[in-house]
């Protein structure tokens, strides 16, 4: 069964330093997300991206954030300066256009230290 | 804006039935997901209702009422694996772009033997 992929699993990376976590998004899947899960807090989003521009990001996804689909698999998402704040679980989905339901990936912990 | 309240915490004996409620406020209800999540792992997709009604899936059910704002997850025969955090999750229209998530905080769940 097709399955979203991110890597790293886990990044750690000093206050200030720029971080990209990547994803491979299900091949015939359209439509990607990028999420957040702080530890023990509620999983938010941060944006979505179709048809190789965003076309929805929260209050969250700031200057500090870009989105990119590089070539015909991967979707990065970058941080351009790290705060201590943006240590978190990221994940990448992609949603089937057919079922509509969004598949996450396994996540990238990131730790600011 | 939108506003999800579920449970935070739940027990339930093995070979029972739970049921988890999730009450939504929003605008544009464009579906409503429930997630499984075991600790330090991505949300793995269990079902999905844009229509009022129960919709099953072998152990698991779930129900709708837009009307009310209300939707609950059914667990049958319950297993020690079931024990993990259930998120709802609402997606709604904004700008018809974008198709986001809002979840919840999510219900942790705990079967006992």
């Amino acid at each position: 069964e097709p399955e979203v992929t991110q890597t790293p699993s886990h990044q750690v990376t000093q206050m200030g330093q720029e971080v990209i976590l990547r994803c491979v998004p299900i091949s015939n899947h359209l439509y990607f997300y990028w999420y957040r899960q702080i530890l023990g807090q509620k999983v938010e989003f941060l944006v979505s991206f179709y048809n190789n521009e965003i076309s929805e990001k929260s209050e969250i996804f700031d200057d500090q954030f870009s989105v990119e689909r590089p070539d015909g698999s991967n979707f990065t998402l970058k941080i351009r300066s790290t705060k201590l704040e943006d240590s978190a679980m990221y994940f990448c989905a992609s949603r089937d256009s057919v079922t509509d339901t969004q598949y996450f990936g396994p996540g990238t912990r990131l730790t600011v230290l | 804006g939108q506003n999800i309240d579920q449970p935070t915490e739940m027990t339930a004996t093995e070979g029972a039935i739970v049921q988890i409620n999730c009450t939504y406020q929003t605008s544009g209800f464009n579906g409503l997901f429930w997630y499984q999540q075991h600790a330090g792992e991505a949300p793995t997709f269990l079902s999905y209702n844009v229509l009022d009604g129960l919709e099953e899936k072998g152990r698991f059910s779930s129900f709708l009422s837009r009307s009310k704002g209300y939707s609950y997850l059914l667990l049958k025969e319950l297993q020690m694996k079931d024990s993990a955090s259930y998120l709802c999750a609402v997606r709604a229209f904004h700008n018809n772009a974008g198709n986001m998530l809002t979840f919840g905080g999510g219900t942790r769940l705990m079967v006992k033997p």
